[in-house]
Order: C-alpha cells, then sequence, then structure tokens
C-alpha cells in the first residue's frame, strides 16, 4: 500500500536555525518517485524536488537539501540558515505507476515557522 | 503557460445542492489530477485522467463524486446533493505523460456547503 508519514505537524524556529523536515514513505513496488512540494500561506502547491527509487544520491541547491536512504524508506529534507520566506507547509509525496499512469499522494504535511 | 486554471475560485451552496468544478490544465499536459484539501491536511486524492480516460478514482469517493475529461483537455469535477463534508479546497494538477513529471496545481476552488 501507498502511505506517506510526516510525523512533525508544526515546526518552529528562529531566523537563520537549520531545520529537516521528515517523511517516511511505505511501497511495495520497486520502481516509484518520491517530491517534496511548498504550500506557502497563498495558497498554491509548488513543486520543489523529486527523486526516483534507484537514485540515493543526496542533492543540495542553495539552502536546501535533500537526503533520500531507501534503508529506512526516508526522504528528508533539510533547510539550512532558514528565513522568514521558508515559511510554509512542506509536503512530501510518493507517486507509483497504477492502472497505465502513475498516482501520487501526499503526507498530511509540516507547517514550518520561522521566526525573525 | 498560463498554469492549471480553476473555475470558480469560491462556491457556496447550500446542502442538497449540486456543483460544478472546472480546471483547464497547461496545454501540453496528458495527465490531470483532482485532490481535495482540508483544513491541516495534506492533498486527498480524488481521481485521475490520462488523456481522457479516468485511470482511477478513489474508493473513498463516493458515488455523488463524478469527474470527466471528455476531450482529454478541460476537465470537470461534480458533487450530487452536497454535504456539509464535502467543504474543502478542490484542487486540480496537471503534468506531462513521463513517469517523474511533478505536478502543477491550480489555486483551488474552495468550496463551502451551508
Amino acid at each position: 500500500a501507498q502511505k506517506v508519514t510526516q510525523a512533525q505537524t508544526e515546526i518552529s524556529v528562529v531566523e537563520k536555525e537549520d531545520v529537516t523536515l521528515d517523511c517516511v514513505y511505505e511501497t511495495r513496488d520497486t520502481t516509484y518517485y518520491l517530491f517534496w512540494y511548498k504550500q506557502p500561506p497563498s495558497g498554491e502547491l509548488v513543486f520543489l524536488i523529486r527523486r526516483n527509487s534507484f537514485d540515493e544520491q543526496n542533492e543540495i541547491s542553495g539552502r536546501y537539501s535533500w537526503n533520500f536512504q531507501k534503508s529506512t524508506s526516508s526522504f528528508n529534507f533539510t533547510i539550512t540558515a532558514s528565513q522568514v520566506v521558508d515559511s510554509a507547509v512542506y509536503f512530501c509525496a510518493l507517486s507509483e505507476a497504477r492502472n497505465g499512469g502513475f498516482k501520487t499522494i501526499f503526507g498530511a504535511g509540516t507547517r514550518l515557522f520561522v521566526k525573525a | 503557460d498560463t498554469g492549471v486554471s480553476q473555475d470558480p475560485r469560491h462556491k457556496i451552496t447550500k446542502r442538497g445542492q449540486n456543483v460544478t468544478f472546472r480546471c483547464d490544465p497547461i496545454s501540453e499536459h496528458n495527465r490531470l489530477y483532482w485532490y481535495r484539501q482540508t483544513l491541516g491536511q495534506g492533498p486527498e486524492f480524488l481521481t485521475y485522467f490520462q488523456n481522457e480516460a479516468q485511470l482511477e478514482k478513489s474508493r473513498l469517493l463516493s458515488d455523488r463524486f463524478s469527474a470527466e475529461r471528455p476531450k482529454g483537455s478541460f476537465s470537470t469535477l461534480e458533487i450530487q446533493r452536497t454535504e456539509q463534508g464535502d467543504s474543502a479546497m478542490y484542487l486540480c494538477a496537471s503534468s506531462l505523460n513521463s513517469n517523474n513529471s511533478p505536478l502543477h496545481f491550480g489555486n483551488g476552488t474552495r468550496l463551502t456547503v451551508t
């Protein structure tokens, strides 16, 4: 069964702190894709990063970095030197082949507050 | 590329009425998805299309919900005999027809059932 768990409901940090958002997934497929999306207060979900199940190489993009570990079924997201503009809800998502297409499900999200 | 467009932005209806929402995906995107989001929750999968074919509908979805994508372009989501529990944000997303394509979301339609 597909499942995405984001155990952290809310995180509050002070600007310039580093913060890690956790994501644990469940799947029976060997081929799948993982994503992180950001939903700012304006409401529209925005894609941040994707990973396929065969690529465990971690990635860094500016202040963002991602740690994918198949052994623990985790795909964690770290923001370094957080800024107030990072305040948003962050969703982890899992995409698997279903019925000729790809179905994506989301975790419940982690709300990040970055205080000045 | 004007992005994913949803109409209306807000809909207030009385319990028992039918409502229909429209989604216009990004023009070259073959896949179209409908999700529902309530306060404090992640998007909940409702259904998705590849071109005009509806590939899956959530088992959580009652028969009061139906979606169409008649020509593989825009899509409509209809809710019949609305209930207060249907109040939510209804999100539409589209993507290219490749396995790792991310979803591009619209701004959503907020439904309030009174």
